[in-house]
């Protein structure tokens, strides 16, 4: 089965700065997706940003980015430019490529991420 | 127009009460998933659809029972509420295969008192 750990359950950051949360997974395949996805207060559920394992570069999506170490299994978020409204709880997610996960998300513990004015 | 809807979104009751989440999405997805959120935010999946036929069950209690009407549609019915139960709920859905995202609901707070 597959882990996702996230090492930090709670970081903070000043606006305007840059943030990066951590998360390793252990799995045996070789095809999978990542994800971060946000939870802020509001309890939504919102995806920031996906990786597809077979891909090397590094995804972005405007002021988020991933640093993705296939070989080290680790999978790790950069907030820049940190805004007010980047607080919230951020979860890394797993999800198998393979048929008999069907698509199910392992998540990790989350971090809450706190933002300073 | 809210992609996937949950209702209620809060639903406080007592020990040994059946109650049901009922979810809703007109994204066109054919499959449809069930997520617990339990008081330390913990994140697990429960059961997951695809085109109205069950194809996750993660060892949860019989005591819940998932019912799939359509594709459109995925209810949660749970029987003899129980104080671990109270946790919130999410609904999610997704297009067929792994590399479509899943669009979730905002949650349904489950409250046993």
């Amino acid at each position: 089965a597959q882990t996702v750990t996230q090492s930090q359950p709670e970081m903070s950051v000043q606006e305007a700065e840059t943030v990066t949360l951590s998360c390793t997974y252990d799995t045996s395949e070789s095809d999978y997706y990542l994800f971060w996805y946000k939870q802020p207060p509001s309890r939504q559920m919102i995806l920031v940003i996906r990786q597809e394992a077979y891909k090397q570069q590094n995804a972005t999506e405007n002021r988020f980015s991933v640093n993705f170490q296939k070989a080290a299994k680790s999978f790790s978020l950069k907030i820049s430019d940190s805004q007010l409204g980047d607080a919230a709880m951020y979860f890394c997610a797993y999800r198998s490529a393979g048929g008999t996960s069907y698509g199910k998300l392992t998540f990790g513990q989350g971090t809450i991420l706190t933002v300073h004015p | 127009d809210t992609a996937v809807s949950q209702t209620p979104k809060y639903l406080v009751t007592q020990m040994g009460n059946d109650k049901s989440i009922k979810c809703e999405q007109n994204l066109g997805h054919d499959t449809m998933y069930w997520y617990k959120q339990d008081s330390k935010k913990f994140l697990k999946i429960m059961f997951s659809y695809n085109n109205k036929e069950l194809i996750i069950n993660e060892t949860v209690p019989n005591r819940f029972s998932p019912k799939s009407p359509d594709k459109a549609h995925l209810n949660l019915h749970i029987n003899s509420l129980e104080l671990g139960d109270s946790a919130v709920y999410f609904c999610a859905s997704s297009r067929p295969g792994v590399l479509w995202p899943q669009h979730f609901g905002d949650g349904t707070r489950l409250s046993i008192l």
